[in-house]
């Protein structure tokens, strides 16, 4: 099984384009979170989604668009990117958050925004 | 303020010495703690859970949860250079549950 798998794993634009990340998982899981990261920040909730269908504003969601039409993909879209958005963006999955707490991650996916 | 406050380090220590990472947090209603580590340029992995307040033993590593105080701890005896990693303090409860709030990560480097 692969677990979680983030696609593209690095890619660079330039300020106003636009691109999606996607997560894809195999574990079944119904819990879907983008995450971005960067030097001490930490890891800061863009968007999530609790199940199919459904999609919610995190921390920091200005700039981004998600969707969940599948269960096992999560796509996050940037319409005009912008030099802030520079980042390592993780996708996380978990099962039921209520019980051991362990998020799965995919490997990140390194954006620059030139 | 930040809800979940940690030191960034970095923290170096020689192999086999006692480390001692932590966290502050504010709101009252986290009950599920966590610590993470991730290597550099991989995603975090789930090393510890703790549930409300108390203690939790894992080989090298023991997690201190004090809800009275607000602060977290994560303990790694007889250190390795293969720990040297960044750890990262989560927690979720209360309204939050489904969303898990991360510290900024300590950085930890194990020398040999």
């Amino acid at each position: 099984n692969a677990g979680v798998t983030q696609t593209p794993k690095f890619r660079v634009l330039k300020t106003g384009q636009s691109m999606t990340l996607l997560c894809a998982q195999d574990m079944n899981h119904e819990y879907m979170y983008w995450y971005r990261q960067d030097p001490g920040m930490g890891l800061r909730l863009i968007h999530y989604s609790v199940g199919e269908g459904t999609t919610a504003k995190g921390e920091v969601p200005d700039g981004y668009n998600v969707s969940r039409l599948k269960k096992q993909n999560f796509l996050l879209g940037l319409e005009s990117a912008a030099p802030s958005q520079t980042s390592v963006y993780f996708c996380a999955t978990i099962r039921t958050p209520t019980n051991t707490g362990e998020l799965f991650f995919g490997e990140g996916s390194r954006l620059t925004v030139l | 303020q930040k809800e979940v406050e940690q030191d960034p380090g970095p923290l170096s220590v020689p192999e086999g010495a006692i480390v001692s990472l932590n966290c502050t947090y504010s709101n009252s209603a986290f009950q599920y703690f966590m610590w993470y580590r991730q290597y550099s340029r991989k995603g975090p992995e789930l090393l510890m859970y703790t549930y409300s307040s108390g203690n939790k033993e894992d080989g090298r590593f023991t997690a201190q949860v004090d809800k009275s105080s607000k602060y977290i701890s994560l303990f790694i005896r007889d250190s390795q250079p293969s720990d040297s990693a960044t750890y990262l303090c989560a927690m979720s409860g209360g309204d939050s549950s489904y969303k898990l709030i991360f510290g900024s990560g300590t950085r930890l480097l194990v020398r040999p």
